[in-house]
């Protein structure tokens, strides 16, 4: 069973395009993210949401907008797509311990190509 | 917002021990110091976390100087497997920042 499963895998797209990707997580976790890997494979975090709230929310252009139905659900709508977007992104989650250490489990990561 | 810093590469052979070291000068007293590997078109995967003095599990050894500004993560006899990015992440309430990750190469 995929603990972290993201779709669409591939999503190649023209610019100005809408496109969501898909997350969900089946551990029963209480946190997730969204992470960008550029080209250069920086690893960015986007956003957090712990309990369907938005605790996390990097400098991120407002074209970006998360969702989280509940908590085993954050999906990633991006509006208005840009060159500039194109990238991995990851889906990760992870149960926040008492003293705050944690553990994430990450997506196998969609790879967005903007043309 | 605390940095870490990581060598951008590293080259070794089947068997070796492997130290990598993270430097995280403006830690946070709330902040871990957690361990992630990567192989290519997959998802990061964690390795080991630690907060003080040294963490052991099954694939690897943490070690934490006592001022915490830094961190040394020892892969013990690395394999041809073990050829990855390997990130320094601290994590802390509200914030998580990667390290630039360092690519590790094991050759035979």
């Amino acid at each position: 069973d995929t603990a972290v499963s993201q779709t669409p895998k591939y999503l190649v797209t023209q610019m100005g395009n809408d496109k969501s990707i898909k997350c969900e997580q089946n551990l029963g976790h209480d946190t997730m993210y969204w992470y960008k890997q550029d080209s250069k494979k920086f690893l960015k975090i986007m956003f957090s949401y712990n309990n369907k709230e938005l605790i996390i929310n990097e400098t991120v252009p407002n074209r970006f907008s998360p969702k989280s139905p509940d908590k085993a659900h954050l999906n990633l709508h991006i509006n208005s797509l840009e060159l500039g977007d194109s990238a991995v992104y990851f889906c990760a989650s992870s149960q926040v311990g008492q003293d705050r250490s944690y553990e994430q489990y990450f997506g196998p990561g969609t790879r967005l190509t903007v043309t | 917002l605390a940095k870490t810093t990581q060598p951008i590469s590293m080259d070794s052979y089947e068997g070796q021990e492997v130290n990598i070291t993270c430097s995280h000068n403006n830690i946070a007293t709330n902040d871990y110091i957690t361990w992630y590997q990567q192989f290519p078109s997959q998802g990061p995967r964690f390795i080991i976390q630690g907060y003080k003095t040294k963490v052991t599990n099954e694939v690897a050894s943490l070690f934490i100087p006592a001022d915490r500004k830094s961190s040394t993560l020892s892969l013990p006899r690395v394999s041809l497997s073990d050829t990855a990015v390997y990130y320094c992440l601290l994590t802390g309430f509200q914030k998580l920042v990667f390290g630039t990750g360092t690519r590790l190469l094991v050759s035979p």
